[in-house]
């Protein structure tokens, strides 16, 4: 089966913790990035990848870091300097066909429920 | 800066109806723009992409159009059915590899 996987589902930390959450695709995709969701809320872009070892920020890249030391993986570290880590995280990849106007369609993982109390 | 802006945030119809949801945004220079479903506390899925040179796609009983020199698209979904309630997002690609979304319609479908 081809697609993103996103663990753990559900994760619960204290305030003042750092805490990574895992994002695996196996769809031989260049970018990969990652989204927050808050309730009744669209996406918002934390940090994107589009090839292995560079990384940049996204709208919303304060609190957070990544790493892209394989194709296949791009986790993200929730550190205890976010402020309202409480949230939905979604990882998504694409294809990198960079301006050229071709389709780059996103596709998402599952999604993890992170809550900081 | 691209905003992206999704009316009505909530719309309940009967079984059956067709129906339209909305997709304005206020910067024409686009690549494409994407629409989403998302079902409660899940990811997304793509249910159609609409390159900035073409005016509409279609998959089943969806069809997107997309008018890029008035900001709009419009998700059509024919002859509706229960399993059709979700969260519709649409999304616009401004290149860069950022994608700027809209806040959502929460669609119910009543049997």
């Amino acid at each position: 089966d081809g697609g993103i996987t996103q663990s753990p589902k559900y994760l619960f930390r204290k305030e003042g913790q750092n805490v990574t959450l895992s994002c695996e695709q196996n769809l031989n995709h260049d970018a990969m990035y990652w989204y927050r969701q808050d309730p009744g809320q669209g996406l918002r872009l934390i940090y994107y990848s589009q090839i292995v070892n560079d990384f940049q920020k996204g709208d919303i890249a304060e609190g957070y870091s990544v790493s892209r030391e394989k194709k296949e993986s791009f986790p993200l570290t929730v550190t205890s300097a976010q402020k309202n880590p409480t949230a939905f995280y979604l990882c998504a990849s694409s294809i990198d066909i960079p301006l050229s106007g071709l389709q780059r369609e996103q596709y998402f993982g599952p999604g993890t429920r992170l809550t900081v109390t | 800066k691209q905003e992206v802006t999704q009316i009505p945030a909530a719309l309940s119809v009967p079984e059956g109806e067709n129906l339209v949801l909305n997709c304005s945004f206020t910067d024409s220079a686009i690549y494409n723009l994407q629409w989403f479903r998302q079902d409660p506390g899940k990811g997304l899925t793509s249910l159609l992409l609409i390159q900035s040179s073409q005016r509409e796609q279609t998959s089943g009983r969806l069809n997107a159009s997309l008018d890029k020199s008035s900001g709009r698209s419009t998700l059509y979904i024919a002859a509706s059915q229960p399993g059709d309630s979700a969260t519709y997002l649409c999304a616009v690609d401004q290149g860069a590899q950022k994608l700027v979304f809209g806040q959502g319609t929460r669609l119910t479908i009543n049997p």
